[in-house]
């Protein structure tokens, strides 16, 4: 029940593409829903973030669609760029709290 | 702001040796995490402090791990004896928690260890 899916693996995408990454929960008590990025070399960094009282955030090219029902959020990257290839993880918490339940991580390439 | 800083970047030893990574977390910040991320496991949380106290450390492997923080400023964790399986990249990440709220959680660049 602590776990969070995440899928694709792995994505790869052509410049200028849509990139889609998904990930379902089962606890109902997770209220705060971060994306961080992870390029090589480098620790994560938070990319973005959703609470369940909203169904879309956006920032940029970056949107998260979160619903609720389904127990399911997704990360779009509109008009994918070469830098937007990196590692990125989903990941769930309750605010009372304070270990992040990871995904596994996607590893987007986007192509030239 | 110079963010979370881990040394040594990478560290290579024979099985057997004792490693020590070491952790500046930001200044101001109350929270700090060890993770370690491997290919097999993602990112696994080691041990969480808070306000220099170690909160939880069930997820460190064995007894062959532990980890301090004497002082707001700096944390260790420290493998003896390190094994190979033991070989990972090991993430310091410190937070700045606001009452039972965690928050965004700052990363260092990570140390890669590889036990021979």
């Amino acid at each position: 029940q602590q776990q969070v899916k995440q899928s694709p693996q792995s994505l790869i995408v052509q410049k200028g593409g849509i990139s889609i990454i998904n990930c379902a929960y089962e606890n109902t008590a997770f209220d705060y829903f971060p994306w961080y990025q992870q390029f090589p070399g480098k620790g994560p960094a938070l990319l973005i973030a959703i609470r369940p009282d909203v169904s879309e955030k956006k920032e940029g090219r970056f949107t998260i669609s979160f619903n609720k029902s389904a127990k399911q959020f997704s990360l779009h990257i509109m008009d994918s760029q070469p830098g937007d290839s990196a590692t990125y993880f989903c990941a769930a918490v309750t605010d009372s709290n304070y270990q992040l339940i990871w995904g596994a991580g996607t590893k987007l390439i986007i192509k030239p | 702001d110079a963010g979370v800083i881990q040394s040594p970047r990478h560290e290579v030893t024979e099985m057997g040796q004792e490693v020590t990574l070491r952790c500046k977390p930001i200044s101001g910040h109350n929270s700090l995490f060890w993770y370690r991320q491997t290919m097999m496991r993602g990112l696994e949380l080691l041990i969480y402090f808070n306000n220099n106290v170690p909160i939880d450390d069930s997820g460190m492997p064995e007894d062959r791990f532990s980890a301090k923080m004497p002082n707001a400023s700096f944390s260790t964790l420290k493998i003896q004896p390190s094994e190979p399986r033991d070989s990972a990249v090991y993430f310091c990440a410190s937070s700045l928690a606001l009452g039972s709220y965690t928050g965004e959680l700052f990363f260092g660049e990570g140390s890669r260890l590889t036990v021979l």
